[in-house]
């Protein structure tokens, strides 16, 4: 069974950093493209973050470019997103999932349960 | 980017009823278009892959169509679990973008 588990994910003041963790099991990690995808409270979806199943590209939206970082090991079933100076827009729950096999960023097939990022004064 | 507006943005039926959520791209997309059900509290699921292949394990009353800009999410005969927010996405290019939701309500 394919499961995803985010960590850490908590409340931060802007400016501030937090990196959360992804955990995966049941399926063969290092042959996935893997993505983030967030939701603000009360809206909808948002991409945040691909990366490839080898972890040498990431792609990015535009509106964590620069500030956020995806990287993956293989060795330990697991991605990580840092995210850096954070703003009160990047409040949400973010959601790590695992994207259809020989596909780049989507469609995402196994979704983690989430994990919710507050950004607060 | 590439803009991904659907209609209508909420949508009230009955059970038994079909339904129909469309789906437009700002540019040609091929067939890189995928549609999601979220439950509140949930994480979405994936319904519907290249916009017309069913995902492993959703009921076949969930269909989907269309090619380059339009695109449509059919369900058949709806079931009381099928009251949810429905999200369509292209993966063609980044930014990878998804439209708006439909809130499916019961009516």
């Amino acid at each position: 069974e394919v499961q995803l588990l985010e960590s850490g994910g908590g409340f931060v003041q802007p400016g501030g950093s937090l990196r959360l963790s992804c955990a995966a099991s049941g399926f063969t990690f290092s042959s996935y493209a893997m993505t983030w995808v967030r939701q603000a409270p009360g809206k909808g979806l948002e991409w945040v973050s691909s990366i490839s199943a080898t972890g040498d590209t990431a792609y990015y939206a535009d509106s964590v470019k620069g500030r956020f970082t995806f990287s993956r090991d293989n060795s330990k079933n697991t991605l990580y997103l840092q995210m850096n100076s954070l703003r009160a827009e990047d409040t949400a729950v973010y959601y790590c999932a695992k994207v259809r096999l020989l596909y780049t960023y989507g469609p995402a097939m196994h979704w983690g349960q989430g994990t919710l990022v507050t950004v607060s004064s | 980017d590439i803009q991904m507006t659907q209609s209508p943005s909420s949508l009230s039926a009955s059970v038994g009823d079909r339904v129909t959520i469309t789906c437009r791209a700002s540019h040609s997309i091929g067939n890189y278009l995928n549609w999601y059900q979220q439950k509140p509290g949930k994480a979405p699921n994936l319904l519907i892959y290249a916009a017309s292949s069913l995902q492993s394990g959703v009921p076949s009353r969930f269909s989907g169509g269309g090619f380059g800009i339009d695109f449509t999410l059919t369900i058949t005969s709806l079931q009381p679990e099928d009251f949810a927010t429905y999200y369509c996405q292209q993966s063609y290019t980044t930014p990878v973008t998804f439209g708006q939701g439909t809130r499916l309500e019961i009516k």
